[in-house]
């Protein structure tokens, strides 16, 4: 199995400041078929998860550009550049290139 | 539009069975990969079970094999899991979708 591994666990930001967040698989999540299966999510308290970015850098429909995610093989980052007060919530990164899909163990991100 | 909606969740005592449901609109079951991913109380996420877009293809987490099954039912654009032998660590809140969405949940409580 497939094991992801976030860092940090938690994250108080600033409004206005940036934010990162680090997601490192056990083994590459780049296909044969040159994609690579690495989402990320925020699950908002009380919400389903919500996708932002798929295959590593491509931000979801309706997701705003302050939301960048960058990386290949086994090394992904999720970052936002201006953390506002709607962004808080827990981030988790999944990969889907073995199935179940595999989760990593989210980053909690609040607010100053 | 896109929606999915579980249903089935409830209180049930270990050992026992129960069927969720997770009907969907919007999409063709048909034309995607499908999953049920659980979140036990105050923890992330877990993938549970896959389903390839043909239907030929299911994979479950170590944790449910044997014991959960996974299937759909493209007349009625509905997805399923049955889940057998129930333990106290299965109680979590049921999510299905495929990874660009997800629906509200359904929880099931396994407990004497």
């Amino acid at each position: 199995d497939i094991v992801m591994t976030q860092t940090p666990l938690s994250l108080s930001v600033t409004p206005g400041q940036p934010a990162s967040i680090s997601c490192k698989s056990s083994q590459s999540l780049l296909h044969s078929n040159g994609r690579t299966y690495l989402y990320w999510y925020l699950q908002k308290p009380g919400q389903s998860p919500q996708l932002l970015i798929y295959e590593v850098s491509n931000r979801f429909s309706g997701v705003p550009d302050r939301f960048s995610g960058s990386g290949s093989g086994t090394d992904f980052t999720l970052r936002i550049s201006r953390v506002e007060a709607e962004d808080v919530g827990v981030y988790y990164c999944m990969q889907s290139i073995q199935f179940p899909p595999g989760f990593g163990q989210g980053t909690k991100v609040e607010i100053k | 539009q896109v929606q999915l909606e579980e249903s089935g969740g409830g209180v049930v005592q270990p050992g026992r069975s129960l069927r969720l449901s997770c009907a969907v609109f919007g999409f063709t079951l048909s034309d995607y990969t499908m999953h049920w991913v659980r979140q036990a109380p105050g923890k992330g996420l877990q993938g549970v079970a896959t389903i390839s877009s043909n239907g030929a293809n299911k994979f479950y987490a170590d944790s449910v094999k044997g014991r959960f099954t996974i299937s759909r039912d493209t007349s009625k654009n509905t997805l399923y899991l049955e889940m057998n032998s129930l333990r106290a660590e299965d109680t979590a809140l049921y999510y299905c979708g495929r990874v660009t969405r997800w629906g509200r949940g359904t929880l099931v409580t396994v407990s004497s």
